[in-house]
C-alpha cells in the first residue's frame, strides 16, 4: 500500500523567503508523484508532476521538486516567496501496482503556507 | 465552459433531503472520480468511473449514489445524510494513456447538512 506523509500541518514563511514544504512517501512500485495547490473555496491544481526521467522537475509559479529515491522524497521548494503563494499544498502520489489503467492518487494530509509580508 | 465544473458550488440541504451534486469535463478524458474533502482530514476517495464503468467504491456509505451517464458527465445523487457528511466534495477526471494518471479537478461543492 502507498502512503504519503508531509511533515508540518502549517508552514510560515517571509516574502522573499525560501518556501521548503516536505513530502516523504512509501510505494512499493517506481512511483508518480505530484504537488497540488488549493486555494480558498476553490478545486485543487496541479502545481507539478514527476513520472520518470529528470528527477528535477519545474512546475508552474517558480516552484520546483526534486525526487530523491533514496530518501523516498519529494519535497516542493519556491526561492522566493509571493503573498499569492499563500494557500493549501498537497503532495500526492500514485502507481500501477494495482494494475489499473485509471489513476489512483494517494494524498497527503495538506500543508497550509502562510506568506507574512 | 472549460476543464472541470461542478454544480452547484455551495449546497445546504437537511438529512431527510434528495439532492444530485452535478460534474463535467471538458477535457475530453474517460476517468472520472469524486473525493470527500473534510477539514483536517486527507482527501478521501469516494468513487472512480473508467470508461463510464463503475471501478471502484471505497466503502462509501449507500446514502451516496454516484451515477456516470457518459463520460463527460458524472452526479453524486444524495439522501439521507447525516451531519458528518458536511465536507466539500471534488470531481476530478483524467485520461487513461499510458501512465499519465494526472488529475483535474473542479471547484468543489460545499456541503452542509444541517
Amino acid at each position: 500500500a502507498q502512503s504519503v506523509t508531509q511533515l508540518g500541518s502549517h508552514v510560515s514563511v517571509s516574502e522573499g523567503a525560501l518556501v521548503l514544504l516536505r513530502c516523504n512517501y512509501s510505494s512499493s512500485v517506481p512511483p508518480y508523484l505530484f504537488w497540488y495547490v488549493q486555494y480558498p473555496n476553490q478545486g485543487l491544481q496541479l502545481l507539478l508532476k514527476y513520472t520518470t526521467g529528470a528527477t528535477l522537475v519545474k512546475g508552474i509559479n517558480g516552484f520546483e521538486a526534486e525526487f530523491k529515491k533514496s530518501e523516498t522524497s519529494f519535497h516542493l521548494t519556491k526561492p522566493s516567496a509571493h503573498m499569492s503563494d499563500a494557500a493549501e499544498y498537497f503532495c500526492a502520489v500514485s502507481d500501477d501496482a494495482g494494475g489499473t489503467s485509471y489513476g489512483k492518487l494517494t494524498f497527503g494530509q495538506g500543508t497550509i503556507l502562510t506568506v507574512h509580508p | 465552459e472549460t476543464g472541470v465544473t461542478q454544480t452547484p458550488r455551495h449546497l445546504v440541504m437537511g438529512m431527510t433531503n434528495k439532492k444530485s451534486l452535478k460534474c463535467e469535463q471538458h477535457l475530453g478524458h474517460n476517468a472520472m472520480y469524486w473525493y470527500k474533502q473534510s477539514a483536517k482530514k486527507p482527501l478521501e476517495l469516494m468513487f472512480v468511473y473508467s470508461l463510464e464503468e463503475r471501478v471502484e467504491n471505497n466503502s462509501v456509505p449507500s446514502r451516496f449514489s454516484p451515477e456516470c451517464p457518459n463520460s463527460s458527465h458524472l452526479f453524486l445523487h444524495l439522501h439521507t445524510l447525516q451531519p458528518e457528511d458536511s465536507a466539500l466534495y471534488l470531481c476530478a477526471s483524467s485520461q487513461e494513456e499510458g501512465q499519465n494518471y494526472e488529475q483535474y479537478f473542479g471547484p468543489g461543492t460545499r456541503l452542509t447538512v444541517t
